[in-house]
């Protein structure tokens, strides 16, 4: 298993104004994810990040809107930038379980709840 | 691509009661399916999950779930719920093979509430 930190846990922002979540994994990883759950929806991929490359993002997501670095391979960092109310969801960081038998085994924060005014 | 629908947004339940979780997906390629579970205040934790033999898998608290591929289903059931249970429970599916890593297609979630 893993055990991922986020933080912040939730925070109330301004629109227009950007903000940076960071997540911590206890082992080493070679790819961390980032979801996005808005309010009564189901989460939604943003994307991957990668240690040493660029992320790579699903269709709908890109890295202007939401900037991300790997630093090294227990940490990551999603921004959110120049927020709207329609950013306001939790955002999650998740890593996958390693080995066949663990396909699709993803170990998720807490997330970061942010509400847009 | 692959889809998921979960039958049922919030599904209420007297403690000691059975109860089921729809769940549905398409895809036009083999899948891998899952639940994952979301008790108050805490993180996504992974509940159960197929990826392949034995169509009936179990969690280790009571929960079991069958994949059914003739109607793409992947309902989740427990013949009697504690209170504990109380949770959102997520479906979700991955398609088989490929190089797709850490991306699953999640359902909208059902709230189960259980009561005294």
């Amino acid at each position: 298993s893993a055990v991922i930190s986020q933080k912040p846990s939730r925070d109330i922002c301004q629109r227009g104004t950007s903000l940076t979540i960071q997540c911590q994994v206890d082992s080493q990883v070679t790819m961390m994810f980032w979801y996005r759950q808005q309010p009564g929806q189901s989460l939604t991929l943003i994307a991957t990040a990668n240690q040493g490359s660029e992320a790579t993002y699903e269709s709908g997501f890109v890295i202007d809107k939401f900037p991300i670095s790997r630093p090294n391979l227990t940490f990551s960092t999603l921004t959110v930038s120049n927020m709207s109310p329609e950013d306001s969801s939790i955002y999650l960081c998740s890593v996958e379980g390693r080995g066949q038998g663990r396909i699709g085994e993803l170990f998720f924060g807490e997330g970061s709840r942010l509400t847009v005014l | 691509a692959q889809s998921v629908t979960q039958l049922d947004s919030q599904v209420p339940v007297f403690e000691e009661a059975p109860v089921e979780l729809r769940c549905n997906y398409s895809s036009s390629v083999s899948v891998y399916l899952f639940w994952y579970v979301q008790y108050p205040n805490q993180g996504l934790q992974l509940l159960l999950k197929y990826l392949s033999g034995s169509t009936l898998v179990e969690s280790i608290n009571g929960f079991e779930a069958e994949f059914n591929k003739s109607q793409t289903s992947f309902h989740l059931r427990k013949p009697s719920v504690h209170i504990s249970d109380t949770a959102e429970y997520f479906c979700a599916v991955k398609g088989a093979g490929g190089t797709s890593y850490g991306k699953l297609t999640f359902g909208q979630g059902t709230i189960l509430t259980v009561h005294p």
